[in-house]
Formats: C-alpha cells, sequence, structure tokens
C-alpha cells in the first residue's frame, strides 16, 4: 500500500461546483505538498503546509493541514475549466530526500 | 523563478539502447531527483543526489545509474532500455532546507517510449 493515500482517485464536477480533494499518510508528517500537474507535463507546486490546523490559500484553492488525522485537504471553490488536471500531494516523512506523492487525483470540470 | 530544464520532452528508443535523460536547473540547489511516473503508481524515486558526485538510491534504482559531475546538472541513464521503462521520467531539485520546508521544483518531464 501507499504511503500517501488521495482520494477520489478521479473526479468530474460542473463549472462552478466546489470540491474536495483529501490526501491521508500513514505515516508522521513534517511537511505536506501540493502540487498540479496538466496532462504530460511537469508538476507545478502550489502550496506547502507544515504545521497542524495550517490553512493556506492561492486564488481559489485552499489547503488544510490536520496533523493528528495526519491528513491534508484540498478545497477548490466555484470551479474552473483551468481547475482542470491532475492534484497531487507529497510528504516529507523522515528527510528532506524522503519525500513521497501520493498517485493523484485527475479533476475534470465541465463547462 | 526556478527553473529545472530536462533535454527531451519525447524520446523513442529501441531495447538495448543505452539511453541519457538530462536534467539542469538554475537556481543553485543541492538536491536533485529523478522520479518515474506511472498510472496508478504515482510518482517513484529512481535516484537522487544532495551533492556533486554523491548520489542516493530510491526506491526503484534497478535498471538505472545516475551523474552528477556538475551541481546544476543531474543525468539519468538506462544501461541497457527495456520496455518496462517506458515511462514518463520526472527531474526535480530543491534547497538543502529544514525538515519539511523543502519546496521540490519539477521539470516538464520527458516520455519516455522503448520499443
Amino acid at each position: 500500500s501507499q504511503e500517501l493515500e488521495q482520494s477520489p482517485q478521479s473526479l468530474i464536477v460542473q463549472e462552478g461546483k466546489n470540491l474536495t480533494i483529501n490526501c491521508t499518510s500513514s505515516k508522521t508528517l513534517y511537511g505536506l505538498y501540493w502540487y498540479k500537474q496538466k496532462y504530460g507535463e511537469g508538476l507545478i507546486f502550489l502550496m506547502m503546509l507544515q504545521k497542524g490546523g495550517e490553512e493556506k490559500s492561492h486564488e481559489k484553492i485552499t489547503a488544510k493541514l490536520d496533523e493528528k488525522k495526519q491528513q491534508s485537504s484540498l478545497h477548490i471553490t466555484a470551479s474552473q475549466p483551468s481547475h482542470a488536471g491532475i492534484y497531487l500531494c507529497g510528504a516529507a516523512h523522515y528527510n528532506n530526500n524522503d519525500m513521497r506523492f501520493g498517485a493523484g487525483t485527475r479533476l475534470t470540470v465541465k463547462p | 523563478d526556478v527553473k529545472v530544464t530536462q533535454s527531451s520532452r519525447y524520446l523513442v528508443k529501441r531495447t538495448g539502447e543505452k539511453v541519457f535523460l538530462e536534467c539542469v536547473q538554475d537556481m543553485d540547489h543541492e538536491n536533485m531527483f529523478w522520479y518515474r511516473q506511472d498510472p496508478g503508481l504515482g510518482l517513484r524515486l529512481i535516484y537522487f543526489s544532495y551533492d556533486v558526485k554523491m548520489k542516493e538510491k530510491g526506491d526503484i534504482p534497478e535498471g538505472y545509474s545516475v551523474s552528477r559531475e556538475k551541481k546544476e546538472r543531474f543525468s539519468l541513464i538506462l544501461e541497457s532500455a527495456s520496455t518496462n521503462q517506458t515511462s514518463m521520467y520526472l527531474c526535480a531539485s530543491s534547497s538543502q532546507g529544514a525538515l519539511g520546508k523543502n519546496i521540490q521544483y519539477f521539470g516538464a518531464g520527458t516520455r519516455l517510449s522503448v520499443l
């Protein structure tokens, strides 16, 4: 099993709807990173969360970290076609070189 | 802006060929990484380097080697390409920092097909 589980694996929403993607770690988190990937391209860094309860926002995307649950959620408000892509979470567990990634959530936004 | 450049976006090679994937970063980062990405498996770490001439195995180093002769450049080598190495290869770099504060910046990826 993967150290980082993302859910759902894929998501199709109507433009304008809100959505949430979850990332759960089986190990202690020292840092949680969210990336976005457009199909066939590299990963674009979105946000980094370090402390329990921390919440960060970038435009209409908000991410929160629940340290006790070892879980992070990514919430998109009023989704747009430009939000479509694959969202991946990454986590540092033991050291900065031991970073692991979830399998990703593929988001489709229908106009 | 951090820039990580991978030499090729697409590569087609034949089984048994020696393949070089090049990655260059312009931010003077100490750490560099090579991942492969396959559907349903996410990103898997092949090798990483935390300094010039230093390398560490990741989760799936078999069939690969790496070279880091200069700080800005990290090369992934497939000694004898096989069809199961057909994949998307991603390079990343990061600075040395406190635990949990190391953002990795990625290149655009190289989609390798081995026929």
